[in-house]
């Protein structure tokens, strides 16, 4: 089983370049998650997405844009990257029941990128 | 922007030891999970609890949550080298939208 899938799992960028990082999953979940994570902390919500067609911010969002063309897939496009965007990057998903707003999150196995 | 924060950051405890980790925040949540994260993978769901003073049990593991739903623990009893890895508390924020705040992590190393 698939389950989340990202690509690139390492990724050097120089100062000012663009690139994205890619997010599929095969579980058909409504929502979808982009986290990133520094050395010795927890994870921080950079956008989220609640459907194909639905986007909205998180906690740390900017210099980043994503899109949500389908329900599998959930790209986050880095712009004009920065060293401070140096980090462990992690696309989650998960399935919300009906009534409910519990529930597990499956993560892929990260994408570090370091900008220099 | 909701808060969570764990203590202790960094345990490191011998083979058979029992320890606790927690979890605190000044908000209320719908539901709070603890996750466990080993070196270049990405986290993996423990438990989930819903209901204010909830106690689960996971083999070693037993996780609570608070009668007031703003804070959680977690007691590993005996720990064991298989235990080490870093454990995360997740909030899930009520209303429409799953959205989950995660707190800022406990490095736990068990050494044999």
């Amino acid at each position: 089983n698939a389950g989340v899938t990202q690509t690139p799992k390492f990724r050097i960028l120089k100062i000012g370049q663009s690139m994205t990082l890619q997010c599929t999953q095969d579980m058909n979940h409504n929502y979808m998650y982009w986290y990133r994570q520094d050395p010795g902390m927890g994870l921080k919500l950079i956008y989220y997405s609640v459907g194909a067609g639905i986007t909205d911010k998180g906690e740390v969002p900017n210099g980043y844009n994503v899109s949500r063309s389908t329900t599998e897939d959930f790209p986050l496009r880095l712009e004009l990257a920065a060293p401070s965007q140096t980090s462990v990057y992690f696309c989650a998903s998960s399935y919300t029941p009906a009534g409910r707003n519990t529930g597990e999150l499956f993560f892929g196995e990260g994408s570090r990128l370091t900008v220099l | 922007t909701q808060l969570l924060e764990q203590s202790p950051q960094f345990l490191s405890i011998q083979e058979g030891e029992n320890l606790t980790v927690y979890c605190n925040s000044s908000s209320v949540f719908s539901s709070l999970q603890w996750y466990r994260q080993e070196p270049g993978e990405g986290p993996v769901l423990l438990v989930t609890v819903v209901t204010g003073g909830e106690v689960k049990k996971l083999k070693r593991l037993t996780f609570q949550f608070g009668d007031a739903r703003k804070d959680s623990s977690l007691h590993i009893t005996a720990a064991q080298p298989g235990d080490t890895g870093l454990y995360l508390c997740a909030g899930a924020t009520p209303g429409g939208y799953q959205k989950v705040t995660f707190g800022t992590g406990t490095k736990l190393q068990v050494i044999p």
